[in-house]
């Protein structure tokens, strides 16, 4: 079964600090994505990718950055992190445009 | 780029009664369409798909159907239960090279007893 794993699963971050979530896939996937989701709110795209070493920016990218450092890892990096960024970030995985594969989620929170 | 709008956002229903979510995109070369559950502090689990070939799909109560005319996707819900209750998300691709996947905005059902 296709899995795709995020770690840490919740996390506290200061104002101003760096975090750095990871996503693991297994399922021999090309394209990763980053979302994020806020209470009770749609997704939104922050960077994908379709190849290792590559990323591309999706529709919020502003105050992230994302790294491929190969087909199986995809990192999302907060440089500094904002209060505004607390919410609920999603990995996911899929087969150029078909199905989407989802983590489980990383609950970020922004003090 | 493709533009996916959701309604409603928030529906209320009796327990037996259906359910109708709608979708409409932009691009006209859009060829995949997925439906997404989400259960409270869960993650997003695919409910359905239909392909652009396809037009419709039915399976666990609920029928995805796919207007390519009006560039509409629906989920209909026949006979809703309190399971039901969720979050839910159509999602739309293309079928070229390197295109990304673009959610709806979601819609949370509530199924009243």
């Amino acid at each position: 079964e296709a899995a795709v794993t995020q770690s840490p699963r919740s996390k506290v971050a200061v104002t101003g600090g760096k975090v750095t979530l990871s996503c693991h896939q297994t399922n021999n996937h090309d394209y990763m994505y980053w979302y994020r989701q806020d209470t009770g709110h749609g997704l939104r795209l922050i960077h994908y990718s379709y190849v290792a070493d590559s990323t591309e920016k999706g529709d919020i990218p502003d105050g992230y950055k994302a790294s491929r450092p190969s087909q199986e890892n995809f990192s999302l990096i907060l440089e500094l992190a904002s209060l505004s960024q607390t919410a609920v970030y999603f990995c996911a995985s899929s087969e150029q445009s078909t199905e989407v594969f989802f983590g489980k989620g990383t609950r970020l929170t922004v003090v | 780029g493709e533009q996916v709008e959701q309604r409603p956002p928030h529906l209320s229903v009796r327990e037996g009664d259906s359910a109708v979510i709608t979708c409409t995109y932009t691009d006209p070369n859009s060829y995949y369409f997925f439906w997404y559950k989400q259960e409270p502090g869960a993650s997003l689990q695919l409910l359905m798909k239909v392909f652009s070939s396809t037009e419709i799909n039915e399976g666990q109560g609920f029928t995805v159907l796919l207007n390519k005319k009006d560039k509409r996707l629906s989920l209909n819900l026949t006979a809703a239960h309190p399971g039901d209750s969720a979050a839910y998300f159509c999602a739309v691709s293309a079928n070229y090279g390197n295109e990304k996947i673009t959610f709806g905005a979601g819609t949370k059902l509530t199924i009243k007893p």
